[in-house]
């Protein structure tokens, strides 16, 4: 049972053409978070939604935004994708306190190609 | 800010084999989480195990095992008894306790189990 779920899974667009992807979670948790994962590197936090307060990184550039409506979905828009922008998007959500607080639960990601 | 080290890029055991994976730290917070994190090849994410700083003892999760040492800032991670589906991508990763922040994560140590 998918419990993070991202669409698409890959995703192709062109040089400059807007581009939105999808996560939603059947887990009711309250903070959702994108991570940027380029080839062979480490997860990169973009930024994320601790309810419906935005937080973003000091280094997430501009081009980068994201929407929570709900509890259960969060968008990442890429507003004018680059070449640079080209990598794997993990969408992620946590419970912040309880028993199984701040460990995150990962989607299977959306793999973003910029021709 | 919060530095996550791993100094194995890759690892290469033969199935049933004992193996650790390093990971060291540093923070100037009391309050934190530590995990490793598993990402076979094309697939999610997915929890290994978690410990939480204020507990001494190491957490174990059937095959898997921690060695935290909290003064030396180090949380290796041993696998006894390797199989096949362990082959992945593995990485430690740091939280702040009692919020909503994001992962912070080493480099990855890619490990390979031998038939």
């Amino acid at each position: 049972d998918a419990m993070v779920i991202q669409n698409p899974r890959y995703q192709v667009t062109q040089f400059g053409k807007p581009v939105t992807l999808s996560c939603s979670q059947t887990l009711n948790h309250n903070v959702m978070y994108w991570y940027q994962q380029k080839s062979s590197q480490a997860p990169k936090l973009l930024f994320h939604y601790y309810d419906k307060d935005f937080n973003n990184e000091a280094d997430t550039p501009d081009n980068f935004q994201s929407r929570r409506p709900n509890t259960s979905f969060c968008f990442l828009d890429i507003r004018s994708p680059g070449l640079g922008d080209a990598a794997m998007y993990l969408c992620a959500t946590s419970r912040v306190q309880g028993r199984y607080g701040n460990i995150q639960y990962f989607g299977a990601g959306t793999r973003l190609s910029v021709l | 800010a919060q530095t996550v080290t791993q100094s194995q890029p890759e690892m290469s055991v033969q199935e049933a084999e004992t193996v650790t994976l390093s990971c060291t730290y540093d923070t100037s917070e009391n309050n934190y989480y530590l995990f490793w994190y598993k990402q076979p090849p094309s697939r999610q994410m997915i929890l290994v195990i978690r410990q939480e700083a204020y507990k001494q003892q190491n957490a174990t999760e059937n095959r898997f095992s921690v060695n935290f040492q909290k003064a030396a800032k180090s949380f290796s991670l041993k696998i006894s008894d390797s199989q096949l589906g362990d082959t992945a991508m593995y990485f430690c990763a740091f939280v702040k306790g009692g919020g909503a922040d994001g992962l912070t994560f080493g480099k990855g140590t890619h490990l390979i189990i031998q038939p």
